[in-house]
């Protein structure tokens, strides 16, 4: 089944400790993306992948971190998280950029 | 950065009602997809216009394309439970990002 996998699904963390949501795709995407949700706020873009090793920051990137070191796997890493961080983390995917998204399920962080 | 305005915020209608979701920006995009997203879940695509004017249907949904291909509307008719979520429309600027919309939440009630 063609899908974007992320993980974890829930996390709730403390300030300042190191974190990284995982997502993979199997769909051989060269286009991937992540985005967080927040209330009034809509679907906002963090970074995003055109290609392996190849990464740009969305509109809000500052305290976030990513790598593409296989076209597969797009890790959104949190190097000190804080509590303005606390959203819904949705990892997405597509053949083409800015068409036709697969998105994964959602990470809900909580930072404490 | 551009902006994609989503109306009605909230719509809550009777089981068999139609309605219409209206996406609208001052920005000119390459093409323009709708998706849905439910609790718990991310979003998932419906459709994509591309060629402005364009009208596609979905069984009861039919979207479409402003002729200048700065907004979009989607109108569902004859409403069902099964319809309840959230309605996205997100905008291809071009420029290697998809814009989202603030989305309308729809709850149809049996």
């Amino acid at each position: 089944e063609a899908q974007v996998t992320q993980n974890p699904r829930y996390l709730i963390t403390v300030t300042g400790k190191k974190l990284t949501v995982t997502c993979s795709q199997n769909m051989n995407h060269e286009y991937m993306s992540w985005y967080r949700q927040d209330p009034g706020l809509g679907l906002r873009q963090i970074y995003y992948s055109m290609n392996v090793e190849v990464t740009d920051k969305g509109d809000v990137p500052e305290g976030y971190k990513v790598s593409r070191k296989e076209k597969r796997n797009f890790p959104l890493i949190l190097e000190s998280p804080s509590p303005n961080q606390t959203s819904l983390y949705f990892c997405a995917s597509s053949l083409l950029f800015g068409v036709d998204y697969t998105f994964g399920s959602g990470t809900r962080l909580t930072v404490v | 950065t551009q902006l994609l305005e989503q109306s009605p915020q909230f719509l809550s209608i009777q089981e068999g009602e139609n309605l219409t979701v209206y996406c609208n920006s001052s920005s000119v995009f390459s093409s323009l997809q709708w998706y849905r997203q439910e609790p718990g879940e991310g979003p998932v695509l419906l459709v994509t216009v591309v060629t402005g004017g364009e009208v596609k249907k979905l069984k009861r949904l039919t979207f479409q394309f402003g002729d200048a291909r700065k907004d979009s509307s989607l109108h569902i008719t004859a409403a069902q439970p099964g319809d309840t979520g959230l309605y996205l429309c997100a905008g291809n600027t071009g420029f290697q990002k998809l814009v989202f919309g603030t989305g309308t939440r729809l709850l149809v009630s049996p």
